[in-house]
């Protein structure tokens, strides 16, 4: 069961929107519309964000969205805020019954 | 609203064992999953388990199937994540998270630092 593949890093400046993508296998990511997206400021725990790959949470702004197409899930923060800098996770279903995560990405807004 | 309260930092030695725990409220705590994920320093997150209360239920990473152990108690709301034969390694935050549905984990738990050092 290896971890889904994120970029390290990326960076936008404020306002400006990025995306984020999450790449996995169809045993994963493609097998199942069960992606979800979480967000990890430093020394806090982590948020869900969206969920089965395109669901918010109440209260999540709607400034986050979930996006899929076939092995590969992505997220996508638009109108970058500067509390948007974080970390930000893929996890998704597996047809072990499983969750896997990706690796992570920070984000940085310039 | 949901809450969930993991116990506090821990420091142990290698080779001894620790058992951490979690405890739900705001919710039924039998309907809910509850997942484990082990976050090393500077590091990133990983999927640990489940347990789903209301039949004990259980599933494990295979990267941790064998290391650890996942239990529940209904009568008092609260899940455990027994840890065996410590490492150094072991040295992390432990978050303990809910949700109705398997896929995702809703509602986290502030973590748990555990220290293992000689």
């Amino acid at each position: 069961q290896s971890a889904l593949t994120q970029p390290a890093s990326v960076s936008g400046s404020l306002g400006q929107s990025i995306t984020i993508s999450c790449s996995g296998t169809s045993s994963d990511v493609g097998g199942y519309n069960f992606v979800s997206w979480y967000q990890q400021h430093p020394g806090k725990a982590p948020k869900l964000l969206t969920f089965d790959v395109t669901n918010r949470p109440s209260g999540v702004s709607t400034r986050f969205s979930g996006s899929k197409s076939g092995n590969t899930a992505s997220l996508t923060i638009s109108g970058l805020k500067a509390d948007d800098e974080a970390d930000y996770y893929c996890s998704s279903y597996t047809s072990d019954r499983t969750l896997v995560f990706g690796g992570g990405t920070r984000l940085t807004v310039l | 609203e949901v809450q969930l309260v993991q116990s506090g930092a821990e420091v142990r030695k290698p080779g001894e064992s620790l058992k951490i725990s979690c405890k739900g409220s705001g919710y039924s705590f039998t309907a809910y999953w509850i997942g484990w994920v082990r976050q090393m320093p500077g590091k990133g997150l990983e999927w640990m388990g489940f347990i789903f209360p209301g039949d004990s239920e259980t599933r494990y990473s295979p990267s941790f199937q064998g290391q650890v152990t996942i239990s529940a108690d209904k009568s008092i709301s609260t899940a455990f994540l027994h840890l065996k034969s410590l490492k150094a390694s072991d040295t992390a935050i432990y978050y303990c998270a809910s949700a109705a549905l398997e896929e995702f984990l809703q509602h986290w738990g502030q973590g748990t630092l555990v220290t293992v050092s000689s």
